[in-house]
């Protein structure tokens, strides 16, 4: 079946350490999106990207970096100039012009400790 | 510039009331298409419907309704005899032509009491 793998599903990371998540989708998606979920909150948009090779910040994009080396693959890395990244990280996928709307992967927990 | 109202932060209701979840969007666009997502306690977010802007049918599905006009920029989702399995938060969304990505509703988290 196709869908959108995101992994780890908790996450824990010490204070000023780098961490990456992983996103893949076998749906043959163009776009790919991630999203920040704090408690309580909506969803805002840190790094989307339209093709292999090509990203644009979106709302938050500070303290994260994200790289599109291939279609499936749009990983995550949340820096340490992310002050406050514990929070529920989702990443999605839409064809190239999104009038279908996100296919949505089942999220990541991460929290600093 | 597009924007999705969900006024309605949070919503209590007893098992088997009807409930509806309201959303007003903003757009200058003629053609758009409007989402609504479930987000379980899970936490991924599932589709529910999509629209389109040449379509105002209402549309019914099992106990959930959708209630589209144009002329109130209006999208709400109408819950029937609730349960408690509906509990979760909803999103509304939009898209215009053309556009690089959606627009999301903060969210309405819907808590459906025994």
């Amino acid at each position: 079946d196709g869908g959108i793998t995101q992994s780890p599903k908790y996450l824990f990371r010490k204070e000023g350490q780098n961490v990456t998540l992983s996103c893949e989708q076998n749906l043959n998606h163009d776009a790919m999106y991630w999203y920040r979920q704090d408690p309580g909150q909506g969803l805002r948009l840190i790094y989307y990207s339209q093709i292999v090779n090509d990203f644009q910040k979106g709302d938050i994009a500070e303290g994260y970096s994200v790289s599109r080396e291939k279609k499936e693959s749009f990983p995550l890395t949340v820096t340490s100039a992310q002050k406050n990244p514990t929070a529920f990280y989702l990443c999605a996928s839409s064809m190239a012009r999104h009038l279908y709307g996100y296919t949505f992967g089942s999220g990541t927990r991460l929290t600093v400790v | 510039a597009q924007k999705v109202t969900q006024a309605q932060t949070e919503i209590s209701v007893v098992e088997k009331e009807d409930v509806t979840l309201d959303c007003v969007y903003e757009t200058r666009d003629t053609t758009y298409y409007l989402f609504w997502y479930k987000q379980p306690p899970s936490g991924e977010l599932v589709f529910l419907i999509r629209r389109n802007s040449f379509d105002e049918q209402n549309e019914i599905s099992g106990r959930y309704s959708w209630n589209f006009q144009k002329s109130t920029s209006s999208f709400n989702f109408t819950i029937t005899a609730s349960q408690v399995v509906d509990s979760a938060v909803y999103f509304c969304a939009l898209v215009i032509q053309g556009a690089q990505k959606l627009v999301f509703g903060q969210g309405t988290r819907l808590t459906i009491n025994p």
